[in-house]
């Protein structure tokens, strides 16, 4: 599975849009991009996924570049609830996530 | 509600004691595994099942067993357990493209 790259921490200002960024070069082409994050302790939630093209859910939208080695999560409008631990996991479609350290998110007022 | 439930959420326990950490899904998923969460370590996978009495290691499956006899359950069992087991555990269950979590299972081996 191809490992992903993500900066340690963020901050992003409440109401502004939240881009976490990830790096996947090994990714190879049958290889999803995940998105997860864990508030605080909490069981891990599921955020979005794709292959190759952009995708939008109510949550988030995921854009992955062309040659498909990096990819940028967006929340549009941040607020203090999306403070956590956002991951990035790139695996075959097989259910496995092998999980990194993530990108510690905080949303400041 | 589509859930993932565990249990117990907070165990403290000391070495040698057996116990069983359950975890049960209600949306009929084949996929099923377990993982415990260390600081700077991540998560890491324990053991997965396929289905009903299929299971397999994951990454650290030492000094941990699981049952799959039925789709809804899959316990962990810890036969005798040690400090360096003491993590927060996750239950996880699969529909074909997204893993649900359950809430956790603080555990404490003294």
């Amino acid at each position: 599975d191809a490992k992903t790259t993500q900066p340690p921490s963020m901050d992003c200002a409440e109401g502004r849009a939240a881009n976490l960024p990830c790096n996947h070069s090994t990714i190879s082409g049958n290889e999803y991009v995940y998105w997860y994050r864990q508030i605080h302790s909490q069981g891990p939630q599921y955020i979005i996924h794709g292959l190759k093209n952009n995708e939008t859910n109510e949550m988030a939208s995921l854009i992955i570049t062309e040659d498909r080695k990096s990819s940028t999560l967006i929340l549009p409008h941040a607020t203090l609830r999306d403070t956590a631990v956002y991951y990035c996991i790139a695996l075959l479609y097989n259910r496995k996530l092998i999980w990194g350290l993530g990108t510690s998110l905080a949303v400041n007022p | 509600e589509a859930q993932v439930t565990q249990n117990p959420r907070y165990l403290i326990t000391v070495t040698g004691k057996k116990l069983t950490v359950t975890c049960s899904q209600n949306m009929n998923h084949e996929y099923m595994s377990w993982y415990r969460q260390d600081p700077g370590l991540g998560l890491r996978q324990i053991y997965y099942s396929m289905n009903v009495e299929v299971t397999d290691k994951g990454d650290v499956p030492e000094g941990y067993k699981v049952s799959r006899k039925e789709k809804r359950n899959f316990p962990l069992i810890l036969e005798s357990p040690s400090p360096n087991q003491t993590s927060l555990y996750f239950c996880a269950s699969s529909s074909a493209d997204t893993q649900y979590f359950g809430p956790g299972t603080r555990l404490t081996v003294l």
